[in-house]
């Protein structure tokens, strides 16, 4: 197990397309989080898993995305009609129970 | 919403010179954590820090916390060029870690 991964890296789409994003986390986290971050930002908080349960989303996250974990292993985050302002990075993160995320490379969405 | 705020935003030292990078945040924590992302890349966990714990080291990083000013620093001694990245704070609330904005080093060989 060589970390956090997540596909693709990149993803250029027109807007009004839907995109889905996938983490891979590490296999024994328990726990699996998604980010958003924007250029000179700090990561924001979109939403996570407690297994296989969502267990918290953000005010952030619109009734546009959605994201799965089923049987509790990698997670999905889909964006429908995408808009210019969902441009960004993705970032997924795992973690066991405590504190101390590893992250992911993250996938970078550029909307046209 | 962001619960750190880092100071300075940017921060541009030559190699050798130490970095100091101060978070502020605003609620109570159990442990506040600092990351370093590099130029298009995930974030990587440096150091944690406990409410009970005012000082940490961990090679050539010191970390401190102040929790009755809640604020925490990060310095980074003798910079390497290497050292060029993102630096983040990062506090749990309720299930999940918030950051703040970040500082963006640059160490000039």
């Amino acid at each position: 197990d060589t970390g956090v991964s997540q596909d693709p890296r990149h993803k250029i789409t027109k807007r009004g397309q839907n995109v889905t994003f996938r983490c891979d986390p590490i296999s024994e986290h328990n726990r699996l989080y998604w980010y958003r971050q924007t250029l000179g930002q700090g990561p924001e908080f979109l939403t996570y898993f407690q297994n296989e349960a969502q267990l918290e989303k953000s005010r952030l996250l619109s009734d546009r995305f959605s994201a799965e974990r089923p049987k509790g292993s990698f997670s999905t985050l889909e964006i429908q009609r995408t808009e210019q302002g969902d441009s960004a990075m993705y970032l997924c993160a795992s973690s066991l129970d405590g504190p101390g995320y590893t992250f992911g490379s993250g996938t970078r969405l550029t909307v046209v | 919403s962001q619960q750190g705020e880092e100071d300075p935003q940017a921060l541009s030292i030559q190699e050798g010179e130490n970095a100091t990078m101060n978070c502020s945040y605003k609620t109570s924590i159990n442990n506040l954590q600092w990351y370093r992302q590099n130029s298009g890349r995930g974030l990587v966990h440096l150091i944690l820090i406990r409410s009970n714990e005012r000082e940490k080291h961990s090679g050539r990083l010191r970390v401190t916390l102040d929790t009755s000013k809640k604020s925490s620093s990060l310095l980074i001694t003798a910079s390497r060029a290497a050292d060029t990245a993102s630096y983040f704070c990062a506090t749990a609330l309720g299930g999940k870690l918030i950051f703040g904005q970040g500082t963006e080093l640059s160490v000039k060989p």
